[in-house]
């Protein structure tokens, strides 16, 4: 069972613009909810991460918005620039000491200049 | 600062063949390690994980095995690979001990099975 379900799979947003991608999750005690990036070739690298005592997270054009009762968030990159163009995980990890971590499929982002 | 060191970089083997993919973390002490095998334009999936020496737990099994023989190594192997053994393997730490829960991903080791 997919404990971390992203979509879209694919997102096209033109230089500017925002792009929005969601996520959603299953098991009410995941409370850390990190996303990462990863460029082509790359391993992931952390972007921004939000627990779920916050319901807005925000660095800089990245922002976190968290839904706790309806188990959704999203990620709104703002002025979306072509150096944004990556595929980005949503994840989730349980309050029982973080060893476990859970990744969605991933939405690659693709941004025309 | 914490550096953490995969290798080799990319192996290309043979069905059947035995297979050890190391990961060293320096400059942090008793770390949480971490195995991720990702297949080509797919997710992550935690393969391993252990809190210190000589103690890992398996979270999916895929035929392979997972020790940590020292704080700041851990080692993935097998002794038959097969097919679905291509991917990308990860290997990450994050701060043991009141961990906060932020993962650090090594460079990571290509690995294609013919």
């Amino acid at each position: 069972q997919q404990q971390v379900r992203q979509s879209p799979q694919s997102l096209t947003v033109w230089e500017g613009e925002t792009a929005i991608l969601n996520c959603s999750y299953e098991d009410s005690t995941f409370d850390y909810f990190p996303w990462y990036w990863q460029f082509p070739r790359e391993s992931p690298a952390l972007l921004i991460a939000i627990r779920p005592v916050s319901n807005k997270k925000e660095d800089g054009r990245f922002t976190i918005f968290f839904n706790k009762r309806e188990k959704k968030l999203s990620l709104h990159i703002t002025d979306s620039q072509p150096g944004d163009s990556a595929t980005y995980f949503c994840a989730a990890s349980p309050n029982t000491g973080y060893q476990n971590f859970y990744f969605g499929k991933g939405t690659s982002l693709t941004v025309i200049p | 600062a914490q550096t953490i060191h995969q290798w080799p970089v990319a192996e290309i083997k043979a069905v059947g063949s035995p297979l050890s993919l190391g990961c060293t973390i320096k400059g942090k002490s008793s770390p949480n390690l971490y195995w991720y095998w990702q297949a080509t334009g797919g997710t992550l999936q935690q393969l391993f994980y252990s809190i210190t020496v000589g103690q890992v737990e398996s979270v999916v099994q895929l035929n392979l095995s997972a020790s940590r023989p020292k704080d700041d190594q851990f080692i993935l192997s097998t002794e038959k690979l097969l097919l679905s053994h291509s991917g990308f393997y990860l290997c990450a730490w994050s701060r043991g001990g009141g961990n906060t829960g932020q993962l650090y991903f090594g460079e990571g080791s290509k690995l294609t099975v013919l």
